[in-house]
């Protein structure tokens, strides 16, 4: 799925700050972070709906998301924890509030720390 | 909130046969549940999904059944290739705030 690019794809960090990108090419209203650790599914931490901050699930205060508009996604990391070693999907749904939207994964961006 | 419990964990088959990943949900509001495969190092990708007004779906040698009754939704690979195998989410969606509860997955490997 080319049409939800992350970026960088690969990171591996000390205790630094970083941030992923993300921008999807659907035109879609809605727009996720996800966080998979090895072996286990998808968890979300963060949705926007149309740039706005719909559901912030518990998530360390490292992580801070910014939705410059509704085709971007960030998410800011500061001080990474190695518990924080997982591969962060972004995705994106057509629209936000209504049942049955498939939601779009994007190839992921691997963080690992050391 | 939801919580999804997905069996069997690991799931092996001979090619050509039959695969089936069975779902529990718990929050009777939830009205859609979709299949992710992922492949290794990969997004997971929709393979099929089902809404709360059907019980039957069949796509492309996939099918799903939901009972809402029992809570429960299963997905029925048929004529099981090497190229099926892969992990495989279940998950369950609640009508308001669109939020997907993903079962813990299924890896299915198919043997030649």
């Amino acid at each position: 799925n080319t049409k939800i690019t992350q970026s960088p794809r690969y990171l591996i960090l000390g205790r630094a700050n970083k941030s992923l990108e993300c921008e999807q090419h659907l035109g879609h209203n809605a727009m996720y972070w996800y966080k998979q650790s090895a072996e286990k599914p998808p968890e979300l931490m963060f949705l926007y709906n149309l740039k706005q901050l719909i559901r912030n699930e518990t998530v360390p205060s490292r992580f801070i998301p910014e939705c410059p508009d509704s085709s971007k996604l960030l998410l800011h990391i500061s001080a990474v924890d190695p518990e924080d070693s997982a591969v962060y999907f972004c995705a994106s749904s057509q629209v936000w509030g209504r049942s049955g939207n498939t939601l779009y994964f994007g190839e992921g961006s691997r963080l690992i720390v050391v | 909130g939801e919580q999804v419990e997905q069996l069997p964990s690991i799931l092996r088959v001979q090619e050509g046969s039959s695969a089936s990943i069975n779902c529990t949900y718990e929050n009777s509001a939830s009205n859609y549940f979709p299949w992710y495969k992922q492949e290794p190092g990969e997004n997971p990708k929709l393979i099929i999904d089902i809404r709360s007004n059907m019980e039957r779906k069949q796509t492309q040698g996939l099918i799903v059944l939901l009972d809402k009754k029992a809570k429960r939704f299963s997905l029925h690979i048929t004529d099981t290739q090497p190229g099926d195998s892969a992990m495989y989410f279940c998950a369950a969606s609640d009508s308001g705030y669109n939020k997907l509860t993903f079962g813990k997955g299924t890896v299915l490997l198919v043997s030649p």
